[in-house]
């Protein structure tokens, strides 16, 4: 099936370093979604992306729906202890709006030393 | 407080019997799903509703049943489970249902279940 490949995996960073992670697909997508999920909790979404192009922030968080409509990133500035958790990329491919079907990348667990 | 409830949050069972995780949300939300996540690979769709007494299979529906005869309620039935049904199984809806934006889920905090 479809697949999302989100990088990297995992990340140990320094509070208050910047953080950068991707997602590629070789499929098009009409919608870009990055949710972050808490250890015990279900994803809450942070930022939706609908056109080519986007840049959208939310805080301190700010996401792009890449031009060939096959990648999006997410940066996080000046990182934070309770940034720490999964952050998941989805995507929506074209026609699957009407059935709210989301393919979800693998995560990007992040961790983050005070 | 906006939100999605599941219940129960933790169950072990045997295999072949029949139990449901109910889902309910207060948000008046016409589109839900279900969703069941696993190590490696990531959260995939069982079922989904666009709307009261519409359903529609997902990409993993295969041992599993959903109603919606109410607008707030969406039970996730598994009539004979089975042991690759282990798993951790969100709820999920969102307030955009034939306008779009479907993926913008509210989730449930999940439900874990073991099927011995």
């Amino acid at each position: 099936g479809q697949q999302l490949n989100q990088s990297p995996q995992s990340m140990f960073i320094q509070e208050g370093e910047d953080v950068s992670m991707n997602c590629t697909s070789s499929s098009i997508f009409n919608t870009w979604l990055w949710y972050k999920q808490d250890p015990g909790e279900g994803p809450v979404l942070l930022i939706a992306l609908y056109k080519a192009g986007e840049l959208t922030s939310n805080g301190r968080l700010t996401a792009q729906f890449g031009i060939t409509r096959k990648d999006s990133f997410l940066n996080i500035s000046a990182s934070i202890p309770s940034d720490v958790g999964i952050y998941f990329c989805a995507g929506q491919l074209p026609g699957s709006s009407n059935t709210g079907k989301l393919i979800f990348g693998q995560g990007t667990t992040l961790q983050v030393k005070p | 407080e906006a939100q999605v409830t599941q219940n129960p949050r933790y169950l072990i069972t045997v295999t072949g019997k029949k139990l449901t995780v109910t889902c309910s949300q207060n948000m008046n939300h016409e589109y839900m799903s279900w969703y069941r996540q696993d190590p490696g690979l990531g959260l995939r769709q069982i079922y989904y509703s666009m709307n009261v007494e519409v359903t529609d299979k997902g990409d993993v529906p295969e041992g599993y049943k959903v109603s919606r005869k109410e607008k707030r309620n969406f039970p996730l039935i598994l009539e004979s489970p089975s042991p690759n049904q282990t798993s951790l199984y969100f709820c999920a809806s969102s307030l955009h249902g034939t306008g779009g934006r479907t993926g913008e889920l509210f989730f449930g905090e999940g439900s874990r279940l073991t099927v011995l």
